[in-house]
């Protein structure tokens, strides 16, 4: 089936430290892939679509200067967290659209969990 | 923005028993998915919805898509211990985007 991986699977830095955490689709291309944000015990919050080849797209309240995406491949996107600060620890889940399925679901990677000291 | 309410927030069941959860929206939504989570890792789909009034099992599970599209419910059936963890029900909707919206989990503890 379709995985989705992500690295690293956790990450300490510094605060005003930057860190780039990736996201692959192992075995299908994907035009799409999507950054999300979760609180603990609370539920996903998308942060910004990812388009191979074209600029991301952020939500409202995203800063798309520090939350830096890169979609430079059918298999792999990068959020650069920059600047970082101990209110930017949270867990970062990626997810990828298979391009071939149309509207397949979406696959989730195991997600990373940054804590910024 | 689109909002979906999810219940229970949180269960506590004895192992056998079967279990009933549900997300309603205010909006229309044409692909229901219901995922699972557990501590430190990432969603996994547990069963996709993309037709109003489907039906769908896996295995112990059910889960139905709304006539009116704004609501969709999971069942779990003779749940067992490695049954715990959190749920989420997520929702797509008309536009075409791919975005997808989700409940806010629902906690299951089952007791051995």
């Amino acid at each position: 089936g379709a995985v989705v991986s992500q690295h690293p699977s956790w990450v300490i830095c510094k605060s005003g430290t930057s860190v780039k955490i990736e996201c692959r689709s192992l075995d299908f291309q994907a035009t799409t892939m999507f950054w999300y944000r979760q609180f603990p015990k609370q539920s996903l919050m998308l942060m910004a679509t990812s388009n191979e080849g074209s600029k991301a797209t952020y939500e409202q309240g995203v800063e798309k200067d520090k939350f830096l995406i890169n979609h430079a491949s059918l298999t792999l996107s990068t959020l650069t967290v920059t600047s970082a600060h101990p209110e930017d620890s949270s867990f970062y889940i990626c997810s990828a659209r298979d391009k071939k399925t149309g509207i397949s679901p979406l696959h989730f990677g195991n997600g990373t969990r940054l804590t910024v000291t | 923005g689109q909002q979906l309410n999810q219940s229970p927030q949180s269960m506590f069941i004895q192992e056998g028993e079967d279990v009933s959860m549900n997300c309603t929206s205010s909006s229309i939504f044409n692909t229901w998915l219901w995922y699972k989570q557990d501590p430190g890792e990432g969603p996994v789909l547990l069963i996709a919805l993309y037709k109003a009034g489907e039906l769908t099992s896996n295995g112990r599970l059910t889960a139905q898509f709304g006539i009116t599209r704004k609501d969709s419910f999971l069942n779990i059936s003779a749940s067992i211990p490695s049954d715990v963890g959190i749920y989420f029900c997520a929702g797509r909707n008309q536009g075409g985007s791919e975005k997808l919206v989700f409940g806010k989990g629902t906690k299951l503890t089952v007791n051995p």
